[in-house]
């Protein structure tokens, strides 16, 4: 079956900490692939997407993204985060012929002043 | 960007009732909406893709008996949780896309409490 990992599911880091949260994800073929992001108390907001071209995407506020065919991974980045990203990140592919996404299990950040 | 509204944003209603909830696109026509479920600390489990003018997709194990949902326009679909129970308790969140091949922007979700 198709199915997307997040490894990561609680990560806590100090401010100006580098972060990458891993996604993994079963599809063979052309995927299309997003992170989202969901702050306390809000709703998911697109972090950034990738649809084709260059591999290496960037998204809002600092973050990127870098999408590897061979290892089926689209591990998400920033090189020093703030306390206001703690939040929960969710990785989410659409592959295998089928327009509806799904969605890893989430990954939740805090972020210490 | 694109913009997802949920109406209402928190509801309580007794066991036995039947709750609507609204999700629209408010700036882009959505010719498919999805309909989530979210339970604490966990991811959103797909409950149903809902096309317009036609009969909505469920996931397997929901009941489209209990779960209504119904998508009359390319800017509305509505979930009608009938005979609700405590059970159903949870966040229900709606997400559009302005094409199949697009991506989806989410509502900012509606708590339902069942007493």
């Amino acid at each position: 079956a198709q199915s997307v990992s997040q490894h990561n599911h609680h990560v806590i880091l100090s401010e100006a900490a580098s972060l990458e949260l891993g996604c993994n994800y079963s599809y063979g073929g052309t995927v299309n692939l997003f992170w989202y992001v969901q702050y306390p108390g809000q709703h998911l907001q697109l972090l950034l997407k990738y649809f084709s071209g260059d591999p290496l995407v960037k998204g809002i506020k600092g973050f990127e993204a870098e999408f590897i065919k061979s290892k089926f991974s689209f591990n998400l980045r920033k090189p020093s985060v703030q306390w206001s990203d703690t939040a929960e990140y969710f990785c989410a592919v659409k592959g295998g012929g089928s327009y509806i996404p799904t969605f890893g299990r989430g990954t939740s950040l805090i972020v210490h002043p | 960007g694109a913009v997802v509204s949920q109406h209402p944003s928190r509801v309580i209603c007794k066991s036995g009732t039947s709750v609507k909830i609204e999700c629209r696109s408010l700036d882009f026509q959505a010719t498919t909406m999805f309909w989530y479920r979210q339970f604490p600390k966990q991811s959103l489990m797909l409950m149903a893709t809902s096309n317009e003018g036609s009969k909505a997709t469920y996931e397997q194990g929901v009941e489209k008996d209990k779960f209504l949902i119904n998508h009359a326009s390319l800017t509305l679909s509505t979930l009608t949780v009938t005979s609700a129970h405590p059970e159903d308790s949870s966040f229900y969140i709606c997400s559009a896309a302005p094409g199949l091949a697009r991506e989806q922007y989410f509502g900012p979700g509606t708590r339902l409490t069942v007493t």
